[in-house]
C-alpha cells in the first residue's frame, strides 16, 4: 500500500522560503510516476502546484512556476517542495499526492494527510 | 490557466438526484478524457470518486456517475444520501499542467 507524509515547518515567515518534503513508503519513486504537489488555503478551494518524474524533469502551475522549485531524492524515497517569498496568501494545507497512471498526472489517488502551514511573522 | 468553474452550492434531499457542473475550456476539459472528481469532508483529505470522465474506483458507489459533453463536465450522485453531503473539486490535465475547479458544496436537505 502506498503512503505518503508531508513533513516540514507549520510557521514560515513572510518573504522566506517554505520547504516540505513527502516521504513515500510502499512504493519505489525510482520505479516511475509523477509526484505532485496540491495546496488548498483554509476554507478554499484545492489548487496544483507541481509534480517532479522520478528522473527529476518537472512541471509547474504557471502561477506559481516564478517561485517554485520540486526536486526529488531517490536515495531517501522523498520529494520536495520550495516555494519562494511567500506571503499570507500561501497559507494553506499543503497535500503531496501521487496519480493514478504512471505517464501522467490525469488523477490522484493516493493522498498524503496534508500539513498545514501558516505564514505569519 | 483558471480554475475550472464549479456552481458554489447545490442542494438535494435523500433519494433525489443532483448534478454538479464544471466548465473549461478546449485546453483542459475538451480537450482530454482526464477529467476526475474529489469529495473532500470538513477536515479530511480529498477521496477519488471518478476518474477519465466516467469511471468510478472499486468501493465508490455506482450511485456516482460522471460525463462530459465539449467543455463541461458533469459529476451525478443519484439516490442521495446523508453522507454525500460534502465538498466535491472536478479537476482536469491540461498537458503541462493540472487545474481544479473552484468546489461545490453539497447540501442533503
Amino acid at each position: 500500500q502506498v503512503q505518503l507524509q508531508e513533513s516540514g515547518p507549520g510557521l514560515v515567515k513572510p518573504s522566506e522560503t517554505l520547504s516540505l518534503t513527502c516521504t513515500v513508503s510502499g512504493y519505489s519513486i525510482s520505479s516511475g510516476y509523477y509526484w505532485n504537489w496540491i495546496r488548498q488555503p483554509p476554507g478554499k478551494g484545492l489548487e496544483w502546484i507541481g509534480s517532479v518524474y522520478h528522473s527529476g524533469s518537472t512541471y509547474y502551475n504557471p502561477s506559481l512556476k516564478s517561485r517554485v522549485t520540486i526536486s526529488v531524492d531517490t536515495s531517501k524515497n522523498q520529494f520536495s517542495l520550495k516555494l519562494s517569498s511567500v506571503t499570507a496568501a500561501d497559507t494553506a494545507v499543503y497535500y503531496c499526492a501521487r496519480p493514478g497512471i504512471a505517464a501522467a498526472s490525469t488523477y490522484f489517488d493516493y493522498w498524503g494527510q496534508g500539513t498545514l502551514v501558516t505564514v505569519s511573522s | 490557466q483558471s480554475a475550472l468553474t464549479q456552481p458554489r452550492s447545490v442542494s438535494g434531499s435523500p433519494g433525489q438526484s443532483v448534478t454538479i457542473s464544471c466548465t473549461g475550456t478546449s485546453s483542459d476539459v475538451g480537450g482530454y478524457n482526464y477529467v476526475s472528481w474529489y469529495q473532500q469532508h470538513p477536515g479530511k483529505v480529498p477521496k477519488l470518486m471518478i476518474y477519465d470522465v466516467s469511471k468510478r474506483p472499486s468501493g465508490v458507489p455506482v450511485r456516482f456517475s460522471g460525463s462530459k459533453s465539449g467543455n463541461t463536465a458533469s459529476l451525478t450522485i443519484s439516490g442521495l444520501q446523508a453522507e454525500d453531503e460534502a465538498d466535491y473539486y472536478c479537476c482536469s490535465y491540461a498537458g503541462s499542467y493540472v487545474v481544479f475547479g473552484g468546489g461545490t458544496k453539497l447540501t442533503v436537505l
